[in-house]
């Protein structure tokens, strides 16, 4: 059973596409996270939504949002793909976000290029 | 701005030495420092997590040592094999429960 899921693995595609991924996590986590890690392999976090609420919004493009129908999703959408938004998307979840004994739990990442 | 720095970027070792990570941080007003484990290709692994409060936090060959006040951390891992190969990345949680990660240090262990 995975924990934190992410679909898909690997998205190539055209500049200027519109595209999607998704993430789910079977934990009963309150806290979801997506984090992008560029070619030099920095992880930076984008958003962060508690209970399908944004909590965190880094300063990233409007051409990305984030979505959470429900607690145990969190999507990423991406508007407009340019050749800078080639990365390894990791989504990740937390029960609280709130304590210091919180650990985060990582997808398998989403592998994204623009061509 | 909490920036976190990770010394060095890479490392290769023989098989049975004990490997020696080091993490730094810009602002002690943190909640927790993780340490995570990144095989290529994979997502990442939680490997320790040390609160605040804590000077350090040990899992079988893992030992992961936290000074707060100078914004340091350790992950030392003993007795080296091949399968600890690895990017080790270490993160520290500040006010807004945000993770921020250093650049990571990549590990050859060779046979």
């Amino acid at each position: 059973d995975t924990a934190v899921s992410q679909t898909p693995k690997y998205l190539v595609t055209q500049m200027g596409n519109d595209k999607s991924i998704k993430c789910e996590q079977n934990l009963g986590h309150d806290t979801m996270y997506w984090y992008k890690q560029d070619s030099k392999k920095f992880l930076k976090i984008m958003f962060s939504y508690n209970n399908k609420e944004l909590i965190i919004n880094e300063t990233v493009p409007n051409r990305f949002s984030p979505k959470s129908p429900d607690k145990a999703h969190l999507n990423l959408h991406i508007n407009s793909l340019e050749l800078g938004d080639s990365a390894v998307y990791f989504c990740a979840s937390t029960i609280s976000g709130g304590l210091s004994t919180d650990t985060q739990y990582f997808g398998p990442g989403t592998r994204l290029t623009v061509l | 701005k909490q920036e976190v720095t990770q010394i060095p970027a890479a490392l290769s070792v023989p098989e049975g030495e004990n490997l020696v990570l080091n993490c730094s941080f810009t602002d002690s007003a943190i909640y927790n420092l993780q340490w995570f484990r990144q095989d290529p290709g994979k997502g990442l692994t939680s490997l320790l997590l040390i609160q605040s409060s804590q000077r350090e936090q040990t899992s079988g060959r893992l030992n992961a040592s936290l000074d707060k006040s100078s914004g340091r951390s350790t992950l030392y891992i003993a007795a080296s094999q091949p399968g600890d190969s690895a990017t080790y990345l270490c993160a520290v949680k500040a006010a807004g429960n945000k993770l921020t990660f250093g650049g990571g240090t990549r590990v050859l262990v060779k046979p």
